[in-house]
């Protein structure tokens, strides 16, 4: 089955203790990337792949960093979680400017 | 970055009536993107507009991307409770990779 695929899917921690959110994508998509979602907000971009060892910040990259390693994995790295960066977070692949496929979220908790 | 505004927030609807939401931007996108987001769940495409002017549809749903390209609406005719969930709007520019700009979303709920 198509499909994008996000680990955890909800995970509680502490300010400063860092963590990493997995996404794998097993439609060989070009393009992955990261959203947070937060209340009346919609979903802002918080970096972006178009390819293998190709990355790029999106409207909200403070306190994220991502690899681009493999064209099935893009992980979401939050060195030193703040609560600022509690949110529902989902992972998004395409191929090319297709349609974005969507993962099913990971709900992050910073306390 | 770019902002777009969604509105309603929210609508509490009886079964069996029409829904309209829309959505307005500043700035210009060359594709309009509306999607379903379900409890639990990540977004999932509704409908795909590519021209100014474009009206399209998809079962029960129509979509319209604005002459401007600053703006688009969702119709939802005779709901029902499946149609439950939050509503995206989303634009996308060619010249920014496939980076979408999403609304806040309205959330529809239905009544049976």
């Amino acid at each position: 089955e198509a499909q994008v695929t996000q680990n955890p899917r909800y995970l509680i921690t502490v300010t400063g203790k860092k963590l990493t959110v997995t996404c794998s994508q097993n439609m060989n998509h070009e393009y992955m990337s990261w959203y947070r979602q937060d209340p009346g907000l919609g979903l802002r971009q918080i970096y972006y792949s178009m390819n293998v060892e190709v990355t790029d910040k999106g409207d909200v990259p403070e306190g994220y960093k991502v690899s681009r390693k493999e064209k099935r994995n893009f992980p979401l790295i939050l060195e030193s979680p703040s609560p600022n960066q509690t949110s529902l977070y989902f992972c998004a692949s395409s191929l090319g400017n297709s349609e974005q496929f969507f993962g099913p979220g990971t709900r992050l908790t910073v306390l | 970055g770019q902002q777009l505004n969604q509105s309603p927030q929210s609508m509490f609807i009886q079964e069996g009536e029409d829904v309209s939401m829309n959505c307005t931007s500043s700035s210009i996108f060359n594709t309009w993107l509306w999607y379903k987001q379900d409890p639990g769940e990540g977004p999932v495409l509704l409908i795909a507009l590519y021209k100014a002017g474009e009206l399209t549809s998809n079962g029960r749903l129509t979509a319209q991307f604005g002459i401007t390209r600053k703006d688009s609406f969702l119709n939802i005719s005779a709901s029902i409770p499946s149609d439950v969930g939050i509503y995206f709007c989303a634009g996308q520019t060619n010249n920014a990779g496939n980076m979408l700009t999403f609304g806040g979303g309205t959330r529809l709920m239905v009544k049976p």
